[in-house]
């Protein structure tokens, strides 16, 4: 079975400080996908990135950088210098690898975590 | 790339009535496409799983006769929401799947579909 965990409800912070929103999940694949999506206040999911377990390497995007360590099975995301448009719910979610033959890969997400960036 | 649209956005009904939601992946061929179900304050919870020409599979509790599923194209998949009843009020969203290099599929999501039934 797969699970994600997102310990953090909610998080308020202050522009421009940066802020780390936590993702620790379980599963017995050895090989899996770990995603992370921003729902803002309109409601849709929009896709942040993917990881492949094999690539333990952290990504960094703009302000966005993505901690991998698969020692402690987490993925945690932080955001630089945090703005008043990242205030949305963040989702961490988990998926197996499939093969080409197969259905599409179904995702288990996280609670999920609101954070609000003030002004 | 990679665009979903979701249509319609919100819709009222009365109970009793049948209201149908239109997912679809504009700019791109997806063999499998996702209904999933929000409530305020949760998570997305999966409702089925959608491949193009074949019968939908629901997940466990999902009232198939209920939600029905159609995935007719690669670019549409339809869920209708038969005989309508309050509770059924959410926060519905589709994705689909784009199946990339390395074994797995990205999934899109929709804008969301809010249905409010009276």
């Amino acid at each position: 079975a797969q699970k994600v965990t997102q310990a953090q409800t909610e998080i308020s912070v202050v522009e421009k400080e940066d802020v780390t929103l936590d993702c620790v999940y379980e599963t017995r694949d050895t090989t899996y996908y770990l995603f992370w999506y921003k729902q803002p206040p309109s409601g849709e999911l929009v896709f942040l990135i993917r990881r492949n377990s094999f690539d333990e390497q952290n990504e960094i995007s703009g302000r966005y950088s993505w901690n991998f360590q698969k020692s402690t099975s987490s993925f945690n995301f932080t955001i630089t210098a945090s703005q008043v448009v990242d205030s949305a719910v963040y989702f961490c979610a988990l998926s197996p690898r499939r093969g080409w033959e197969t259905s599409g890969s179904r995702l288990t997400f996280g609670e999920g975590t609101q954070l609000t960036v003030n002004p | 790339g990679a665009v979903v649209s979701q249509h319609p956005s919100r819709v009222i009904c009365k109970s009793g009535t049948s209201v149908k939601i239109e997912c679809r992946s504009l700019d791109f061929q997806a063999t499998t496409m996702f209904w999933y179900r929000q409530f305020p304050k949760q998570s997305l919870m999966l409702m089925a799983t959608s491949n193009e020409g074949s019968k939908a599979t629901y997940e466990q509790g999902v009232e198939k006769d209920k939600f029905l599923i159609n995935h007719a194209s690669l670019t549409l998949s339809t869920l209708t929401v038969t005989s309508a009843h309050p509770e059924d009020s959410s926060f519905y969203i589709c994705s689909a799947a784009l199946r990339l290099g390395g074994g797995t599929d990205t999934q899109y999501f929709g804008p969301g579909t809010r249905l409010t039934v009276l």
